[in-house]
């Protein structure tokens, strides 16, 4: 069974501090996805990670996927308050030939000014 | 282009009564995912739509949940004899599928209240 585990489960850090959520995952997956959800919203996708090595950057955010280990990482650099929000991982399995999407616990952030 | 919308985007309820939810996904896009979220938590997978089939159910927590998608587009959810554990958001995703990333557009959600 597929099962994914995001570790802190909230997070409180000062502006202009660095910090890394991570996301485990229990069997092969061939896609991790990074999502982001802030109060009351829905979830908008940030990364997608497609193999082993990725690494992909979007202003102060950098995701990275190392599939051996079956761990992806979210790793905040001098963080801001408008990053203040729920951080999910998600991964893409495959179970009878049908693909199933599992999410994570979420990460709660809160920048404090 | 027009990203999945979802309606109603709030509906209370009162216990015992039926709901349809209704997403429509983003255009040519053959998978559809239904969710549920409560308040604080994560995901929950319900059902999953590949073209108007439903190869994964195994997410529905009861048969007074059930699911459907007609014209390989609009889905609805509907749930009978609504519970008040049944509130929560309900969350439509949908995507291309393979050969693709697979990445998943979501919709606004519906915030179900059932009193």
């Amino acid at each position: 069974e597929l099962k994914v585990e995001q570790n802190p489960l909230f997070l409180s850090m000062q502006e202009g501090k660095n910090y890394t959520i991570y996301c485990n995952y229990s069997t092969t997956s061939d896609r991790l996805y990074w999502y982001r959800q802030d109060p009351g919203k829905s979830l908008e996708s940030l990364f997608v990670l497609l193999s082993n090595g990725a690494v992909k950057q979007e202003g102060r955010l950098m995701a990275s996927l190392d599939t051996k280990a079956r761990l992806s990482t979210l790793h905040i650099t001098a963080a801001v308050h408008d990053l203040s929000a729920t951080y999910f991982c998600a991964v893409r399995g495959i179970t009878s030939g049908t693909y199933k999407y599992i999410f994570g616990t979420g990460t709660r952030l809160k920048v404090l000014a | 282009g027009a990203g999945v919308s979802q309606s109603p985007s709030n509906k209370v309820t009162e216990k015992g009564k039926d709901v349809e939810l209704r997403c429509d996904p983003i255009s040519g896009h053959t998978a559809l995912y239904w969710y549920r979220q409560s308040l604080g938590q994560g995901l929950e997978f319900l059902i999953y739509f590949q073209g108007n089939s439903a190869p994964d159910k195994s997410g529905l927590p009861s048969d007074r949940f059930s699911a459907e998608r007609t014209g390989g587009s609009v889905s609805t959810l509907t749930i009978q004899r609504t519970q008040q554990e049944d509130s929560a958001v309900y969350l439509c995703a949908s995507s291309l599928t393979s050969g693709t990333a697979g990445e998943q557009f979501f919709g606004p959600g519906t915030r179900l209240t059932v009193l």
